[in-house]
């Protein structure tokens, strides 16, 4: 069964710290496709970076990097020199191509992070 | 121009009643989902439509019916409100169904039951 672990519930950092926000995900899918959102206090859910299965490169965009590594199911965020407009809830989800093709996301818990000035 | 626009934004109402919410978007994409979002900020799937047609049921009380009218739009109504229908509902759509593609979300309802 499908299933996206967050087990960081909260994470508080003084500005200018780096922070790794883990995803630990489960599936049975050979072909899959894993998420990170942002959704700051305003409530809306923004779309940070989507990875497929078979591309295990790391990415940098900025301050945001992402770790993928397949021999331990993680897609691992991490944002180096943080800064207080990061605070937000970070949600990790993954999709399955051989869930009937639906595309539907499922979400990790998310993990709070608070940046502190 | 926003790309996933919901109505209303906020939504208090009272138990038995029926409401609707809407949702509509312009970035030309195939795909459109609900999501439920509870208080604990849990974000679950309960419906998504391709070209109109549905593809994901999920466990939802029969008492949310989803409406697409055309691909830009998909609405969500539901009968015989009851408290534990507070949440935020979140619209959102995908190129395309198969899960390769980001989905964009709407800036979600905020439904109180009282």
């Amino acid at each position: 069964a499908q299933k996206v672990t967050q087990a960081q519930t909260e994470i508080s950092v003084v500005e200018k710290e780096d922070v790794t926000l883990d995803c630990v995900y489960e599936t049975r899918d050979t072909t899959y496709y894993l998420f990170w959102y942002k959704q700051p206090p305003s409530g809306e859910l923004v779309f940070l970076i989507r990875r497929n299965s078979f591309d295990e490169q790391n990415e940098i965009s900025g301050r945001y990097s992402w770790n993928f590594q397949k021999s331990t199911s993680s897609f691992n965020f991490t944002i180096t020199a943080s800064q207080v407009v990061d605070s937000a809830v970070y949600f990790c989800a993954l999709s399955e191509r051989g869930s009937g093709n639906t595309g539907k996301l499922i979400f990790g818990q998310g993990t709070t992070l608070q940046v502190k000035p | 121009d926003t790309a996933v626009s919901q109505t209303p934004k906020y939504l208090v109402t009272q138990m038995g009643n029926d409401k609707s919410i809407k949702c509509e978007q312009n970035l030309g994409h195939d795909t459109m989902y609900w999501y439920k979002q509870d208080s604990k900020k849990f974000l679950k799937i309960m419906f998504s439509y391709n070209n109109k047609e549905l593809i994901i049921n999920e466990t939802v009380p029969n008492r949310f019916s989803p409406k697409s009218p055309d691909k830009a739009h998909l609405n969500l109504h539901i009968n015989s409100l009851e408290l534990g229908d507070s949440a935020v509902y979140f619209c959102a759509s995908s190129q395309e169904s198969g899960g390769a593609y980001e989905q964009y979300f709407g800036p979600g309802t905020r439904l109180t039951v009282t």
